[in-house]
């Protein structure tokens, strides 16, 4: 079955730098890559969304990046500050009603 | 615009109660509409999905049934909730298949004793 892995559990960083956070997946690639933003006890919100044929997709202080040669994509937040801190998931979608989600990174900024 | 409603926000039962969580969606007609249930640091796990009225599929065999009585009305039920049916439960949606973003509601957090 398809196995999701998300860099860290928890990272730290300082405000101001770029956070990046890595998700890799084994088996085959899926037509597209979603990222989530998760606050706690609240429902996950859409952030991007990435193909297989693409290879960067930017919005504002957020770039994800898709390769499906090392089955990675990151997730970049550049700038970052206190109010980026939550956890992001990444999403594999397979197309139809198949996606699977990962378990999560927990990003906090330190000001 | 389209809005997403899921309740009650909390819940505590007991061991072998049953269960009705519900998950409405306004703003949007035939949506595509999913139950997962997240455990704490764990993925989202789907549970269900329906692509249309009466139309439910489900992807883990537990004690959990869905049910689609509306377009836009998505409802979670138990005949005997388990401990291991605690987590937090969100109901998604998205427009079709031509749309893949998914839209989420605030969230159910049942805890069973």
């Amino acid at each position: 079955s398809q196995k999701i892995e998300q860099n860290s559990e928890a990272l730290n960083i300082q405000e101001g730098k770029t956070a990046t956070l890595t998700c890799n997946y084994t088996n085959y690639s899926p037509a597209y890559l979603q990222w989530y933003r998760q606050d706690p006890g609240r429902g996950p919100v859409f952030l991007l969304l990435i193909r297989e044929n693409e290879k960067e997709k930017r919005k504002e202080r957020l770039k994800v990046t898709f390769d499906t040669t090392l089955k990675q994509s990151l997730f970049h937040i550049t700038a970052s500050q206190p109010a980026d801190s939550a956890t992001y998931l990444c999403a594999l979608d397979y197309g139809g009603q198949n996606f699977v989600f990962g378990p999560g990174t927990r990003l906090s900024v330190l000001p | 615009s389209q809005t997403i409603h899921q309740w009650p926000a909390t819940l505590v039962q007991p061991v072998g109660s049953p269960l009705s969580l519900e998950c409405t969606v306004e703003g949007t007609s035939n949506p595509n509409l999913y139950w997962y249930r997240q455990a704490a640091g764990r993925g989202l796990q789907l549970l269900f999905y329906s692509v249309g009225i009466g139309q439910i599929s489900s992807e883990v065999p537990q004690n959990l049934s869905a049910s689609r009585p509306q377009d836009r009305q998505f409802i979670l039920s138990s005949k005997k909730l388990l401990l291991s049916d605690s987590g937090f439960y969100l109901c998604a949606w998205r427009p079709g298949l031509a749309s893949y973003e998914q839209y989420f509601g605030p969230g159910t957090r049942l805890t069973v004793t």
